[in-house]
């Protein structure tokens, strides 16, 4: 069932740009890339998602390459309450089940 | 606006029992999803409710059950616990199915004793 594949680690310092790649290359034309992350013990919590135009609101940017087959998310000033583990989802316009990978475990490093 | 809400966060249950877990999603939200963390298999989709149907459903026994109510809220069922059921239950809400975000509740941590 995995679409995505991710780094299962990554490292940060605090203050800088922490860009978390994800690579989807099977995806299809009506499928989204939605980013969520997880921080220890809690619910997942939703971060940014795209289609095919890059995206940025109040948390991170979304950068999707012009043939859809990898993303790239962005924190634009990483702190330490960014240490979590990030997911990469592909899921289709009409169906609401997210399958999670492994994800990416960043450590944002003081 | 109020959050996902999740009830109880802790539950101890019996092997053998039954345990009914409850979620009301964020005002307005009218897809409900269910999911099941452990530390071996990670995340996993159980099953979605919208407009009180059952939309999607994952790969999970027939031990695991739910239903949503015509207010949105839903309620999964694990009938005849196991060892291995002992998880982190999250609720997710969102819109519509398939559409924009889903947001999850803190979820609800059940050990099977």
């Amino acid at each position: 069932d995995a679409k995505t594949t991710q780094p299962p680690s990554m490292d940060c310092a605090e203050g800088r740009a922490a860009n978390l790649p994800c690579n989807h290359s099977t995806i299809s034309g009506n499928e989204y890339v939605y980013w969520y992350r997880q921080i220890h013990s809690q619910g997942p919590q939703y971060i940014i998602h795209g289609l095919k135009n890059n995206e940025t609101n109040e948390m991170a940017s979304l950068i999707i390459t012009e043939d859809r087959k990898s993303s790239t998310l962005i924190l634009p000033h990483a702190t330490l309450r960014d240490t979590a583990v990030y997911y990469c989802i592909v899921r289709s316009a009409w169906a609401n089940n997210l399958f999670f990978g492994t994800g990416t475990r960043l450590t944002v490093i003081p | 606006k109020a959050g996902v809400t999740q009830t109880p966060r802790y539950l101890i249950k019996t092997r053998g029992q039954q345990v009914t877990l409850s979620c009301s999603p964020i005002s307005g939200h009218r897809s409900v999803s269910w999911y099941q963390q452990t530390p071996g298999q990670g995340l996993q989709f159980l099953f979605e409710y919208f407009s009180e149907t059952q939309r999607n459903k994952g790969n999970f026994p027939g031990r695991f059950s739910g239903r949503q109510f015509s207010n949105s809220r839903s309620e999964m069922n694990v009938s005849t616990l196991e060892l291995g059921d002992s998880a982190l239950y999250l609720c997710a809400s969102s819109l519509e199915s398939g559409a924009g975000g889903a947001f999850f509740g803190q979820g609800t941590r059940l050990t099977v004793v």
